[in-house]
């Protein structure tokens, strides 16, 4: 069955650093998403992008977050300049057609550690 | 501001009870309603999706309902497993755009042998 899959499973990184999490989504899905989890928390939406561009993002995705989607299988979030609070389980999502049976495939995380 | 809370926080149960987890969400105006399964150190699995304008949904047994008017949606697992031992989370989809996906803060079950 296809999958979604992320690396590196876990990203140690020093305060202030750029770090780059990948996303590999199911090949005909159109929609991507990036949500984070910090330890303890809900699950939160950060973005979503479809057709090349940001289709939504939250009030966490401020101007130290970006998204890209480089070529035709990679999908990326970029942090700037990495903040303690940054710290968090970041999941990619992708899915095929918005519809009202339509579900979201979730990738198994990038646990990113900032120090 | 849609928020979606989930209880119990946590439930520990014997092998083969029948178990009921909730969940509530403050506007109604939702989409649809998802139940994901979240592993350690893996992502999120969806379980069951049920449509704004049904009323429940089923698969094996997991029996998810839901009754959008007063806000509240619960999963039913059946005889229940030690391999059901996972996260439970509840996800609206506001129906605004490209799904965004709002979620409780799960129900941890752990299923005793």
């Amino acid at each position: 069955e296809p999958e979604v899959t992320q690396t590196p499973s876990h990203q140690v990184t020093q305060m202030g650093q750029e770090v780059i999490l990948r996303c590999v989504p199911i090949s005909n899905h159109l929609y991507f998403y990036w949500y984070r989890q910090i330890l303890g928390q809900k699950v939160e939406f950060l973005v979503s992008f479809y057709n090349n561009e940001i289709s939504e993002k939250s009030e966490i995705f401020d101007d130290q977050f970006s998204v890209e989607r480089p070529d035709g299988s990679n999908f990326t979030l970029k942090i700037r300049s990495t903040k303690l609070e940054d710290s968090a389980m970041y999941f990619c999502a992708s899915l095929q057609r918005v519809t009202s049976t339509d579900t979201q495939y979730f990738g198994p995380g990038t646990r990113l550690t900032v120090l | 501001k849609q928020e979606v809370t989930q209880i119990p926080a946590a439930l520990s149960v014997p092998e083969g009870e029948n178990l009921v987890l909730n969940c509530s969400f403050t506007d109604s105006a939702i989409y649809n309603l998802q139940w994901f399964r979240q592993d350690p150190g893996k992502g999120l699995t969806s379980l069951l999706l049920i449509q704004s304008s049904q009323r429940e949904q089923t698969s094996g047994r997991l029996n998810a309902s839901l009754d959008k008017s007063s806000g509240r949606s619960t999963l039913y697992i059946a005889a229940s497993q030690p391999g059901d031992s996972a996260t439970y989370l509840c996800a609206v989809d506001l129906g605004q755009g490209a799904q965004k996906l709002v979620f409780g803060q799960g129900t941890r079950l752990t299923i005793n042998p």
